[in-house]
């Protein structure tokens, strides 16, 4: 069964704080993202990963592909930072459908001014 | 660039009655996937059109469910008869995915929460 887990569940923070989520999979993958989702339902993609690492202003996304774990980071975090934060993949074969990404539960955060 | 369109982005039904939502995906994004989100989990596939065409609805219920994609731009997901195990979001999501690419970045719609009562 393909899953990705993520941890941890939820996540309160100061303001100020550095924040790591990270996400486990269980076969090879050919992508992976991670998506901020805000109250409402409102789904952003924040990072397409499928080596290395990737940064934008304050949000760092590492992906390791022997060990088939990702984190994401928040440095200096940041009440507008609250957000759900999912971490989803695309296998490199799922029933052969093409481009097909399986989620996460999420990682809820909350920032504490 | 305008973003996904969706609507209504609430509703309210009594469980055996029937739903519609619309999507109206990104312009020129060939590929429109419609997502199941229930309160507390990641979104689930329910459907992926590439083009008016199916790629996969493998996890579509379609005793109940059905969706379409007519001209290849705008799609209606609809629910007939509701359950209760149907209330959740329902988001749309498009990219520009092409056959025989890899990987492309979907754009999300706001959602369609729906209650079923």
């Amino acid at each position: 069964k393909n899953e990705v887990e993520q941890s941890p569940q939820n996540l309160t923070a100061q303001e100020g704080e550095f924040i790591t989520i990270n996400c486990s999979y269980s076969v090879g993958i050919s992508a992976l993202h991670w998506l901020q989702q805000h109250p409402g339902g409102g789904i952003v993609s924040l990072f397409m990963l499928s080596s290395g690492k990737k940064k934008h202003g304050r949000l760092i996304a590492t992906i390791n592909i022997q060990e088939k774990h990702s984190s994401l980071h928040i440095t200096a975090s940041h009440p507008r930072d609250s957000a759900v934060y999912i971490c989803a993949v695309r296998y490199s074969y799922y029933g052969g459908s093409q481009g097909n990404l399986i989620f996460g539960k999420g990682t809820k955060l909350s920032v504490k001014p | 660039e305008a973003g996904v369109a969706q609507s209504p982005r609430y509703k309210i039904i009594e469980k055996r009655q029937s739903v519609a939502f619309w999507c109206n995906p990104i312009s020129g994004h060939a590929t429109l996937y419609w997502y199941q989100q229930i309160l507390g989990q990641g979104p689930k596939l329910l459907i992926q059109f590439q083009n008016n065409g199916v790629v996969d609805d493998s996890q579509l219920p379609k005793d109940r469910f059905s969706a379409e994609r007519l001209k290849g731009v705008d799609s209606t997901l609809k629910i007939q008869p509701a359950k209760l195990e149907d209330s959740a979001v329902y988001l749309c999501a498009s990219s520009s995915l092409r056959p025989g690419q890899g990987t492309d970045t979907q754009y999300f719609g706001p959602g369609t929460r729906l209650t079923v009562l």
